[in-house]
């Protein structure tokens, strides 16, 4: 089982809807969590993070943490053409300096 | 706020070449530092951690004699591929993090051509 789970996708919806991107992960123990969009040739560039279960909302973007469950998911509302790109899930785990990456949703948002 | 600053952006050069690649955290202090490798399609791959002025932490795989990493203060640090082979062709992105659980910065990376 890996340690950061996502659908690689593409999910794709039409523009102005809302994209749905999910994460699992395995370290009960894991204390942060992140999410980075990727867009092709560029390196990640951080969206959201998230440490205590419920939702945070920041503009169009809502991350939502469920530890019972041990779920991260975001959600993009209102999605436009440029949000195309791939979303990277990032945990830190208990007693690692490094976050763990999944290996990222592709998104296409359709005009 | 909290930029990374990477550099060169791109490098080509001949097999046997050692290349230097720069990380600069512009407007924090980067307590720990982390070097990722890329291919085409691919997950992003860690390769080390470093703590400012501590040895890197290598991860399984990853040769420290091939790759140097020096931290050698809070706002910089540096990758030095030694003797690189077209096989070490790859995008390399540096992560900065000022301290424990907040997020790690990235900067723009460095797309790395050995002929």
């Amino acid at each position: 089982q890996k340690e950061v789970e996502q659908n690689s996708g593409p999910l794709s919806v039409p523009e102005g809807a809302i994209a749905s991107l999910n994460c699992t992960y395995s370290d009960r123990g894991s204390q942060s969590f992140f999410w980075y969009r990727q867009y092709s040739g560029k390196s990640p560039e951080l969206i959201m993070f998230i440490y205590s279960n419920g939702d945070k909302e920041d503009g169009r973007f809502t991350a939502q943490l469920n530890k019972a469950s041990q779920y991260v998911s975001l959600l993009i509302r209102d999605s436009q053409p440029s949000d195309s790109a791939t979303y990277l899930c990032a945990v830190k785990g208990a007693g690692r300096r490094a976050l763990t990456f999944g290996s990222g949703t592709r998104l296409q948002v359709q005009p | 706020g909290a930029v990374v600053s990477q550099h060169p952006s791109w490098v080509i050069c001949k097999s046997g070449t050692s290349v230097k690649i720069e990380c600069r955290s512009l407007d924090f202090q980067a307590t720990t530092m982390f070097w990722y490798r890329q291919f085409p399609k691919q997950s992003l791959m860690l390769m080390a951690t470093s703590n400012e002025g501590s040895k890197a932490t290598y991860e399984q795989g990853v040769e420290k004699d091939k790759f140097l990493i020096n931290h050698a203060s809070l706002t910089l640090s540096t990758l030095t591929v030694t003797s690189a082979h077209p096989e070490d062709s790859s995008f390399y992105i540096c992560s900065a993090r000022h301290q424990g659980n907040q997020p790690q910065h990235f900067g723009d990376g460095t797309r790395l051509s050995i002929l």
